[in-house]
């Protein structure tokens, strides 16, 4: 069965540092991978993706692929207080198609002013 | 652009009764959609995959006769959750794609169902 494993936290991080989510995941053949950031109530909204190993940067979000590791995280610079959420990593079924995605459960974080 | 529409937001129905939950891709054709639930401090679980002419295919333990899934155009699925019972209240979620399988799902804002 495909997994996704995140750690559920909460993690607190004071304003302005860095908060640092991680992620991994059971299905080796998976090409694709997302983080949604989900406020209470509300559903989730993509933050970034990324398909290759490496870095991703897009302002003060930056995902990590480490495809060998089956890791994937994401780096916030900077943290808000806005950025309080819950953190979901997803991944997508490997093969062709459009398929559906898999979440984690989610880390909540919490940025302290 | 990749806009999910969802209505309604909430709803509160008795025990025994059916609802039905729309959602629509506004700027987009979705032939596929996909539906979730999600129970409280739970991660999304995906029930079902809506598939635009023809039956939808369900998760391994969600009853089909029980959710009953109409992907009748491009742009419209429902969700109709039958005979509901208290154990059904949960947050459900629609969700599309755009382009290729491999771009990012985009979400219908949910709909909380309450049943009493």
């Amino acid at each position: 069965q495909k997994e996704v494993e995140q750690n559920s936290g909460p993690l607190s991080v004071p304003e302005g540092a860095i908060a640092s989510l991680n992620c991994t995941y059971s299905d080796r053949g998976s090409q694709s991978f997302f983080w949604y950031r989900q406020y209470s109530g509300k559903s989730p909204e993509l933050i970034m993706f990324i398909y290759s190993n490496g870095d991703k940067e897009d302002g003060r979000f930056t995902a990590q692929l480490n495809k060998a590791s089956q890791y994937v995280s994401l780096l916030i610079r900077d943290s808000q207080p806005s950025d309080s959420a819950t953190y979901l990593c997803a991944v997508n079924e490997a093969g062709s198609g459009n398929t559906p995605l898999v979440f984690g459960k989610g880390t909540r974080l919490s940025v302290i002013a | 652009g990749a806009v999910v529409s969802q209505h309604p937001s909430r709803v509160i129905c008795k025990s025994g009764t059916s609802v039905k939950i729309e959602c629509r891709s506004l700027d987009f054709q979705a032939t596929t959609m996909f539906w979730y639930r999600q129970f409280p401090k739970q991660s999304l679980m995906l029930m079902a995959t809506s598939n635009e002419g023809s039956k939808a295919t369900y998760e391994q333990g969600v009853e089909k006769d029980k959710f009953l899934i109409n992907h009748a155009s491009l742009t419209l699925s429902t969700l109709t959750v039958t005979s509901a019972h208290p154990e059904d209240s949960s947050f459900y979620i629609c969700s599309a794609r755009p382009g290729q399988g491999d771009s990012p799902l985009h979400f219908g804002n949910g709909t909380r169902l309450t049943v009493t």
